[in-house]
């Protein structure tokens, strides 16, 4: 039972472009939305984060968009560039209990094409 | 800076064979986290231990045990493996809500 869900699988982006994923859940009690990063051979690492409180942030080139009301947050990459290529993970958890245990995606295999 | 630290990087098995994955965090953290990777599956939490002396099953416990030693280290046991419980192998570690959860290098894990 995947509490959150993640689309695309994969994607591929020109040099430049916008890199577009998107993540669903159900479960109303979460409250921290973290978007990571893996390279291969590499372990996950945050890229940003965000919490329902806010429709929107941006760190550089990466801005999160979240819409509580339809229970989805989506990951935008502007000016991609061929170093962004990796695999990105949503994830959700919730304050209070599960030892603020993260739920992730599916992920989303980005490559991004010079 | 060593950061979460998992012992051994690569290790094959034997079905049937038991082994102990290692893993310590030197942040001071008080949560800890076991994840599997596999391809299409995303990572899918088998254990957490939300603070010292606290674990807790999470959504892919079968076939796998814990042991939180202290508060640094927190150790993945498999009695018995199998084919099925070849992945790739991640411990994190985190503080509290809204902060970075910090993953190790990851365990390649394959069951022959």
């Amino acid at each position: 039972q995947q509490q959150v869900k993640q689309s695309p699988q994969s994607l591929i982006v020109q040099k430049g472009g916008i890199s577009i994923i998107n993540c669903a859940y159900e479960n109303t009690a979460f409250d921290y939305f973290p978007w990571y990063q893996q390279f291969p051979g590499k372990g996950p690492a945050l890229l940003i984060a965000i919490r329902p409180d806010v429709s929107e942030k941006k760190e550089g080139r990466f801005t999160i968009s979240f819409n509580k009301s339809a229970k989805q947050f989506s990951l935008h990459i502007m000016d991609s560039q061929p170093g962004d290529s990796a695999t990105y993970f949503c994830a959700a958890s919730m304050e209070a209990n599960s030892g603020y245990a993260l739920n992730f995606g599916k992920g989303t295999s980005l490559l991004v094409t010079p | 800076n060593a950061g979460v630290t998992q012992t051994p990087k690569f290790q094959v098995l034997k079905t049937g064979q038991s082994m102990t994955l290692q893993c310590a965090q030197d942040m001071n953290h008080n949560s800890m986290y076991w994840y599997r990777q596999d391809p299409g599956m995303g990572l899918r939490l088998i254990y957490y231990s939300a603070s010292e002396g606290t674990t807790d099953k999470g959504e892919v416990p079968n076939g796998y045990n814990v042991s939180r030693l202290n508060k640094r280290e927190f150790s993945l046991r498999l009695e018995s493996a199998a084919p099925s419980q070849t992945s790739v192998y991640f411990c994190a570690s985190r503080t509290r809500i809204g902060t970075e959860a910090f993953f190790g290098q990851g365990t390649r894990l394959t069951v022959v």
